[in-house]
C-alpha cells in the first residue's frame, strides 16, 4: 500500500472564499481521484486527476467549482471555489496503481465546514 | 445506471453472533466488487476484494451474479468489528468506484 497524506485535515471557512486541499503520496501512482462525502452520505466521485492534463469530472461537478491540479505522479490539489454551506463535506483523495492494482487506497480526508 | 445498494443503514448484533451486511449492485457488465471499512477516527480502508476470494478478519464475501449481490459475512462478530462498512463497485475497463451508502455495524458486548 501507499502512505497518503492530506492537508489540511480540517478547516472552517467563510462563504464565498476558496480552499485548496493537497494530497501527497509517498510513491508514484498511476491514478488519483477526489471524492466528496457529505454528512450522512456515501462517497461520491468528483473527478479523476490526470497527470499533465485536465482532470476528468463526473456528472454534476465542474472545473470552475472544483479546479484540480496534478503536476506529477505523487501530488494533486483540489480547490473548492466560492464556497457555500452546501460544500461542507469531507473531501478525500484516493490513489490506484499500486499492487494490487485493482485497489484504491484512500487518504485520511479533509473535513470542511463552510459558515 | 450503475448503482450499489446497502439496504441497512444500521445493524446491531451481539458479540459472538453471526453477522451479514447486505450489498446488491446494478451493472450490466462484468463487475468487480469490494468491501471497504472505516473504523472510528480512522481512514477508509480496503477489507475485501471479490477477485481474491480471501477471508480477512474472519469476514468473507461471495459474488453472486445471479442475485447481483456481494454480501459480507462473519460467523462470530467481535466488538472490534464495530465500524462503517461500504460496498463498492468497479466497472469493467474503469478504475472508478461507485459506493453504496454504507452500513454502520455495532457489535454489543
Amino acid at each position: 500500500s501507499a502512505v497518503i497524506s492530506q492537508k489540511p485535515s480540517r478547516d472552517i471557512c467563510q462563504r464565498g472564499t476558496s480552499l485548496t486541499i493537497q494530497c501527497q503520496v509517498d510513491s508514484q501512482v498511476t491514478m488519483m481521484f477526489w471524492y466528496r462525502q457529505q454528512p450522512g452520505q456515501s462517497l461520491t466521485l468528483i473527478a479523476t486527476a490526470n497527470q499533465g492534463s485536465e482532470a476528468t469530472y463526473e456528472s454534476g461537478f465542474v472545473i470552475d467549482k472544483f479546479p484540480i491540479s496534478r503536476p506529477n505522479l505523487t501530488f494533486s490539489t483540489l480547490t473548492v471555489s466560492n464556497m457555500s454551506p452546501e460544500d461542507s463535506s469531507i473531501y478525500l483523495c484516493s490513489v490506484a496503481g499500486i499492487y494490487p492494482t485493482d485497489t484504491q487506497y484512500f487518504g485520511p480526508g479533509t473535513r470542511l465546514t463552510v459558515l | 445506471a450503475q448503482r450499489v445498494t446497502q439496504p441497512e443503514k444500521l445493524l446491531s448484533v451481539f458479540k459472538g453472533a453471526p453477522v451479514e451486511l447486505k450489498c446488491n449492485y446494478s451493472y450490466s457488465g462484468s463487475p468487480e466488487l469490494f468491501w471497504y471499512v472505516q473504523y472510528s477516527r480512522q481512514r477508509l480502508q480496503l477489507l475485501l476484494r471479490h477477485i481474491s476470494r480471501e477471508s480477512i478478519k474472519g469476514f468473507t464475501a461471495d459474488l453472486n451474479k445471479g442475485e447481483t449481490s456481494f454480501h459480507l459475512k462473519k460467523p462470530f462478530a467481535q466488538e472490534e468489528d464495530s465500524a462503517m462498512y461500504y460496498c463498492a463497485l468497479k466497472m469493467g475497463g474503469s478504475e472508478k468506484l461507485v459506493f453504496g451508502k454504507g452500513t454502520k455495524l455495532t457489535v454489543n458486548p
